[in-house]
């Protein structure tokens, strides 16, 4: 069975730097590409950065790049952002999610995601 | 950049009836990277289909995902009360992922 847990989210003052954390356990997390996707309130879905299985490829949305960093810790089985500079803009739910790229792609398991407010 | 439209932004009907949803595409897209997710409030987003019209483990045959090219439709034959929701398409292409805006399914 596939769990998650996500910790680290929290209130940080505009300009601040939060760090959080998607430990799972129940599949090989070496073997997958992870996202970070986040919703602001009340708004639709946005990606925001992905890693590949060995954490060799990495890629951001412009909104996000250059201040937000995505890492994994394949012994930990563990996928971490690291926000920095953080604007009121950045205030969402942010959920990680499993790729699947098989021929296709999409993200097939979700874990419940970890509310990030960013305010003075 | 291609820009994900979904249509109608809420669509009202009532259990036992037949949604479609749509997913319109700026550019020509490859059906093996659309996808669609459902979402309830609270909740993280649930894969539904995959590759256009391939539906994820779990999810019940009265969804049904079709289109290609341009336009994509996300088919409920028959609401029932956990389907209402809001949907997502969503494609990949060039090493980013995009999102369309979402379809809400409220009960009239």
């Amino acid at each position: 069975e596939v769990q998650s847990l996500e910790s680290g989210g929290g209130l940080v003052q505009p300009g601040g730097s939060l760090r959080f954390s998607c430990a799972t356990s129940g599949f090989t997390f070496s073997s997958y590409g992870m996202s970070w996707v986040r919703q602001a309130p009340g708004k639709g879905l946005e990606w925001v950065s992905s890693i590949s299985a060995g954490g060799d490829h990495i890629y951001y949305a412009d909104s996000v790049k250059g201040r937000l960093t995505i890492s994994r810790d394949n012994s930990k089985n563990t996928l971490y952002l690291q926000m920095n500079s953080l604007r009121a803009e950045d205030t969402a739910v942010y959920y990680c999610a499993r790729i699947r790229y098989v021929g296709r792609w999409y993200w097939d398991y979700w874990v419940q995601g970890t509310l990030v407010t960013v305010s003075s | 950049e291609i820009v994900l439209t979904q249509s109608p932004g809420t669509l009202s009907l009532s259990p036992g009836e037949r949604a479609t949803l749509s997913c319109r595409a700026s550019q020509s897209v490859s059906s093996s990277f659309l996808a669609w997710y459902q979402q309830k409030p609270g909740q993280a987003p649930r894969l539904l289909m995959y590759g256009a019209s391939s539906r994820a483990t779990g999810i019940p045959d009265r969804f049904s995902g079709s289109g290609s090219g341009t336009d994509f439709t996300l088919t409920i034959s028959r609401l029932e009360s956990e389907d209402f929701a809001v949907y997502y398409c969503q494609r990949y292409g060039d090493s980013f992922p995009t999102f369309g805006q979402g379809t809400k399914v409220e009960i009239k």
